[in-house]
């Protein structure tokens, strides 16, 4: 079983439309999560880091269930620049030092 | 602000040769990694190194061999290059939270 798994997509969506993308990981000792942005044949950028409590960036909802071991990013208002692969991703090392975790990706498409 | 540089961006390699790819950051992150990026398997790490003079083995290690240099520097060897090492690189680097990567390099073995 993968550490961090993903459906890979690809979503297609049309501007406006509001999108959920769900992971979950295998590790219970994960410290930290995130959730970093990939464009075509370019390099992962974080997008957010996402917290028990659930945080909220703009159009951006990430939340996290420890019990369930799963992590959710919600897409309100999709634009058209919001097509990338979005990267679930898992600390698995102990604080204060990471080894990140990446998950296969999750394809968005956003159409006219 | 350079961040993290990779070296270089693109190489076509024949089966058997050998060649270091260079990573070089200059936001004094204590650990740094390498991954190899193929289609849908995602990013998997190859080394990383919590700080300077450690390294340890990540999830697809064989054919590969790293240095780090010094805290700035972390290098990715392929001794003996095959065609299942056909892919892009990314080296990255964190220091607690954020990992910041390179912009990558795509390499072919032929």
């Amino acid at each position: 079983r993968k550490e961090v798994e993903q459906d890979p997509g690809p979503f297609n969506v049309p501007e406006g439309a509001t999108v959920a993308f769900n992971c979950t990981y295998s590790n219970s000792a994960s410290q930290s999560f995130f959730w970093y942005r990939q464009d075509c044949r370019k390099e992962p950028k974080l997008l957010m880091s996402v917290y028990s409590s659930g945080n909220e960036d703009g159009r951006f909802t990430a939340q996290l269930n420890r019990a369930s071991q799963y992590i959710s990013l919600l897409i309100r208002d999709s634009k058209l620049s919001d097509s990338a692969t979005y990267l679930c991703v898992v600390n698995s090392a102990s604080p204060g030092f990471q080894k990140l975790v990446f998950g296969t990706g999750t394809r968005l498409l956003v159409s006219p | 602000n350079a961040g993290v540089t990779q070296t270089p961006k693109f190489q076509v390699l024949k089966t058997g040769q050998s060649m270091t790819l260079q990573c070089a950051q200059d936001m004094n992150h204590n650990s740094m990694y390498w991954y190899r990026q193929d289609p849908g398997m995602g990013l998997r790490l190859i080394y990383y190194s919590a700080s300077e003079g450690t390294t340890d083995k990540g999830e697809v290690p064989n054919g590969y061999n790293v240095s780090r240099l010094n805290k700035r520097e972390f290098s990715l060897r392929l001794e003996s290059a095959a065609p299942s090492q056909t892919s892009v690189y990314f080296c990255a680097s964190s220091r607690l939270t954020e990992a910041f990567f390179g912009q990558g390099t795509r390499l072919t073995v032929v």
